[in-house]
């Protein structure tokens, strides 16, 4: 099955700089890699997504990469403010039949002021 | 649209116990897929149903069932509940080929 590694745990960043987190799945059969943001005591909320015959998406601030060869996929958030504080976690198809997902283990970010 | 919507938001139980937690889709969706969160981690799937089926289940033993209504609404019950089975359990429900939304979900603590 999928196996989903993301990277860092933690980050840190200035409010305005850039922010990047980077996740690796194992399956090359995966077509579809989401990503979500979690506020505390809230669900993930879905804030991009990228299908794979595509190799990059933005939306404002927020932008996704997708590299087939390597099998890792990015998310990039420019202009960082303190409200995109939240743990992010990236997500690729599980197999079999469904629309469900394995997820990475999730990354905090926290933006200074 | 109240998206998807979960139910109740904390419980507390004691080991040994059986829970049933509920969850209503979001308008049009009838998938609905269960999670369960562990604190610090990344959702884990537990199972998905679709027209009051289980489609697709992950790794967790049979302590874990569910049920979908014709209403597409759905029921998660774990048996024999066990320390380790507190955490936050998500629902998410999608039409059919697209992305999951996800509710607020229940926070299960087992004493």
């Amino acid at each position: 099955g999928e196996n989903v590694e993301q990277h860092p745990s933690t980050l840190s960043v200035q409010e305005g700089d850039s922010a990047v987190i980077k996740c690796t799945y194992s399956d090359s059969a995966s077509n579809y890699f989401p990503w979500y943001k979690q506020e505390l005591g809230k669900g993930p909320q879905l804030i991009i997504d990228i299908r794979s015959n595509v190799g990059e998406k933005k939306d404002q601030r927020i932008a996704v990469t997708l590299n087939k060869t390597a099998k890792h996929f990015s998310l990039h958030i420019t202009e960082t403010q303190p409200e995109d504080s939240a743990v992010y976690f990236c997500a690729a198809p599980a197999r079999g039949r469904g629309q469900n997902f394995v997820f990475g283990p999730g990354t905090r970010l926290s933006v200074l002021p | 649209d109240a998206g998807v919507t979960q139910s109740p938001t904390h419980l507390i139980k004691t080991r040994g116990q059986q829970v049933t937690l509920r969850c209503s889709p979001k308008s049009g969706h009838d998938t609905v897929s269960w999670y369960q969160q562990a604190l610090g981690q990344g959702p884990q799937f537990i199972f998905q149903y679709y027209e009051e089926e289980e489609r697709q289940r992950g790794n967790f033993p049979d302590r874990f069932s569910g049920h979908q209504f014709p209403n597409y609404s759905s029921e998660l019950n774990v048996n024999a509940l066990l320390l380790g089975d507190s955490a936050l359990y998500l629902c998410a429900s999608s039409p059919a080929g697209r992305p999951a939304f996800f509710g607020q979900g229940t926070r299960l603590t087992v004493v």
